[in-house]
């Protein structure tokens, strides 16, 4: 069965500090992509990045970075000098490769705050 | 471009109202999913359609629950006397791809139901 676990729930840390929000995920499939998304407090589920399973290079956009181990399947992520406007609930998905549109598995969600 | 909207964003309802809710995907997208959140969950699926066609039906809870998109584009979900346990932010997201789960889903803002 597919799962996603992030098991941060609530993650505090000043201004300026490094922070590394940790998913671990499950498939039985070889063929598979995963996501995280930011949720503001406004609600809205903004998209941050997608890998997909055979491409393991880690990907960095500006303060963000992301580290894909297969081995120890975990798709962790990191924020570089946080801010203030950093401060959201962050979460993993994970999806199939199938003919059914692959519908997004979430982790329970990880909430940030930066506090100044 | 615009994004995916969903109307209303608030809906109060008594016990047992019948309620519908609206989404209206990016333009030229083919699929369209239905998840449910409960307050601090992650999202859970329901519903995914490619164009018109209601493909997997998996998550939706009850048979309470029901969802179309008639012509492919706009979609609403119904819930029908609804109960307490319903209460949730309903999300709908779009994709551009039409089955194989490659790309990327963008959300909309979620309408929030409370029942009373």
């Amino acid at each position: 069965a597919q799962k996603v676990t992030q098991a941060q729930t609530e993650i505090s840390v000043v201004e300026k500090e490094d922070v590394t929000l940790d998913c671990v995920y499950e498939t039985r499939d070889t063929t598979y992509y995963l996501f995280w998304y930011k949720q503001p407090p406004s609600g809205e589920l903004v998209f941050l990045i997608r890998r997909n399973s055979f491409d393991e290079q880690n990907e960095i956009s500006g303060r963000y970075s992301w580290n894909f181990q297969k081995s120890t399947s975990s798709f962790n992520f990191t924020i570089t000098a946080s801010q203030v406007v950093d401060s959201a609930v962050y979460f993993c998905a994970l999806s199939e490769w199938d003919n059914q549109g692959g519908k997004l598995i979430f982790g329970q969600g990880t909430e940030l705050s930066v506090k100044p | 471009g615009a994004g995916v909207s969903q109307s209303p964003r608030y809906k109060v309802a008594k016990r047992g109202q019948d309620v519908a809710l609206r989404c209206d995907p990016i333009s030229g997208h083919v699929s369209l999913f239905w998840y449910q959140q409960a307050l601090g969950q992650g999202p859970e699926f329901l519903t995914y359609f490619q164009n018109e066609a209601q493909l997997d039906k998996s998550g939706l809870p009850s048979d309470r629950f029901f969802a179309e998109r008639p012509e492919g584009s706009v979609s609403t979900l119904k819930i029908q006397r609804t109960q307490q346990e319903d209460s949730a932010v309903y999300l709908c997201a779009s994709s551009l791809d039409g089955g194989a789960g490659t790309d990327t889903q963008y959300f909309g803002p979620g309408t929030r139901l409370t029942v009373l």
